[in-house]
């Protein structure tokens, strides 16, 4: 079945670093959704993306959907304490109707 | 607005028991998910439903039964429960079918099985 893989699975950044997750379908998808969770918290939709090669920035952040419509990554630009939390990336494709989540990211920022 | 809302918050089970959480929306969507989030797993669809009246399975409907006799409520029942069921539960709503619009995502229940 459709599998939605994300690396890395956990990050360690001193405040200032950027990051950069990725996202991996083994299928195409019709669309992207990101999502962030802080500590003990509920995932939180952030940005959806539709067309092939499209780029979204939402201040420091900025999220690609791949020519292929088979990839996707969320790029944060000089990371915050308030950037902590597990980014997930969220297809929804291939023969499924339903939206297929990603393993997710954890981002741990050092102030 | 509440918006998406669950009960309980925590619970903890002894393997056989039975249980209900409730999830309510005050937002009039059309539709509700019900997922269970595991470590390192990310999170995976259990039951949905499109509508009042109706559901479906999703990719771990095992071990579950839902239910939907309100638009504003979506029930998750564990009839036996079992060990391998201990995760955060989380419910969620949308006005559009998943991947076609934002979901709404519910605080979560934290549901030990022993």
């Amino acid at each position: 079945g459709q599998q939605v893989m994300q690396i890395p699975q956990y990050q360690h950044v001193q405040e200032g670093e950027d990051f950069t997750t990725y996202c991996n379908s083994s299928t195409t998808l019709s669309n992207i959704q990101w999502y962030k969770q802080r500590p003990g918290g509920h995932p939180v939709f952030l940005i959806q993306l539709v067309k092939s090669g499209e780029v979204k920035k939402q201040k420091r952040l900025t999220f690609q959907f791949g020519e292929a419509k088979k990839n996707s990554s969320l790029h944060i630009t000089a990371t915050q304490t308030t950037d902590v939390g597990t980014y997930f990336c969220a297809g929804k494709g291939g023969a499924t109707n339903k939206l297929i989540f990603g393993t997710g990211t954890l981002l741990a920022v050092q102030p | 607005n509440a918006g998406v809302t669950q009960t309980p918050k925590f619970r903890v089970l002894k393997t056989g028991q039975s249980m209900t959480l409730l999830c309510a929306q005050d937002m009039n969507h059309e539709y509700m998910y019900w997922y269970r989030q595991d470590p390192g797993m990310g999170l995976r669809l259990i039951h949905y439903s499109v509508g009042e009246g109706t559901t479906a399975k999703g990719e771990v409907p095992d071990g579950y039964n839902v239910s939907r006799l309100k638009k504003q409520n979506f029930l998750l029942g564990l009839e036996s429960a079992a060990p391998s069921q201990t995760s955060v539960y989380f419910c969620a709503s949308s006005v559009r079918l998943a991947g076609t619009d934002t979901q709404y995502f519910g605080p979560g229940t934290r549901l030990t099985v022993l």
